[in-house]
């Protein structure tokens, strides 16, 4: 498609498991976003990739949180030993990555740990 | 270092009212302004943007004007309807390259019929 694609769209985990979230950007994009948001809350900046770049990992809540770009294009956020703060919906984001560029979110995925 | 402050929801209007939601930033360099609005049940969408200073960003009836002197960027319209029910985001990029785009805590605005 055209948009960012992310998958799973849900996904219900136990506490404890590790978990990967993908994120296909749209074609062509360099820069590449993963923001949470939770319930009730504002969007937190997770991580950022620009090109090839080392990423903008200022975000991350610890260090349970990972992230990956490979190619420059499909991104995997991993999240390890799981904890139910961890529930969410995380959103995926690309653009062009130039000042003032539109950046395009995807669906999310949203995580339940229980 | 940079942020974006915007008023604090829940905001209720009846159809047809006058809508501002204030948003101010603290940024350095030049950065550039968007607002984005979730609606129920949907992903994120950028509403509007203003890359530079007295530049005004439109659509769908909605307006934002980027002002430097106030370091401001109000979302306004002029009459609701009760589909604009969401949450409005307001949000920065700063610096030569994207950055990370900073986002308020949002907005929720609900229209009555």
């Amino acid at each position: 498609g055209a948009g960012v694609s992310q998958s799973p769209s849900n996904k219900v985990t136990e506490k404890g498991k590790d978990v990967e979230l993908r994120c296909d950007p749209i074609s062509g994009h360099t820069a590449l976003y993963w923001y949470r948001q939770s319930l009730g809350q504002g969007l937190e900046f997770l991580i950022y990739f620009q090109g090839n770049s080392a990423p903008d990992k200022s975000g991350l809540p610890s260090d349970r949180f990972s992230a990956e770009r490979t190619g420059g294009s499909v991104s995997t956020l991993t999240i390890q030993r799981t904890q139910q703060e961890d529930s969410a919906v995380y959103l995926c984001a690309s653009s062009l990555g130039r000042r003032g560029n539109t950046i395009y979110f995807g669906e999310g995925s949203w995580l339940t740990v229980v | 270092g940079d942020s974006v402050t915007q008023m604090e929801g829940p905001v209720t209007l009846s159809e047809e009212a006058f809508l501002t939601i204030n948003c101010t930033y603290t940024a350095t360099g030049y950065p550039s302004l968007f607002w984005y609005v979730q609606y129920p049940g949907e992903g994120l969408q950028l509403l509007l943007k203003a890359t530079k200073a007295d530049d005004k960003g439109s659509n769908k009836g909605f307006e934002a004007t980027y002002r430097k002197e106030t370091t401001s960027f109000h979302l306004e319209k002029g009459s609701v309807q009760v589909s604009d029910s969401a949450v409005y985001f307001c949000a920065l990029t700063t610096g030569g390259s994207q950055g990370n785009l900073i986002f308020g805590k949002g907005t929720k605005l609900s229209v009555k019929p």
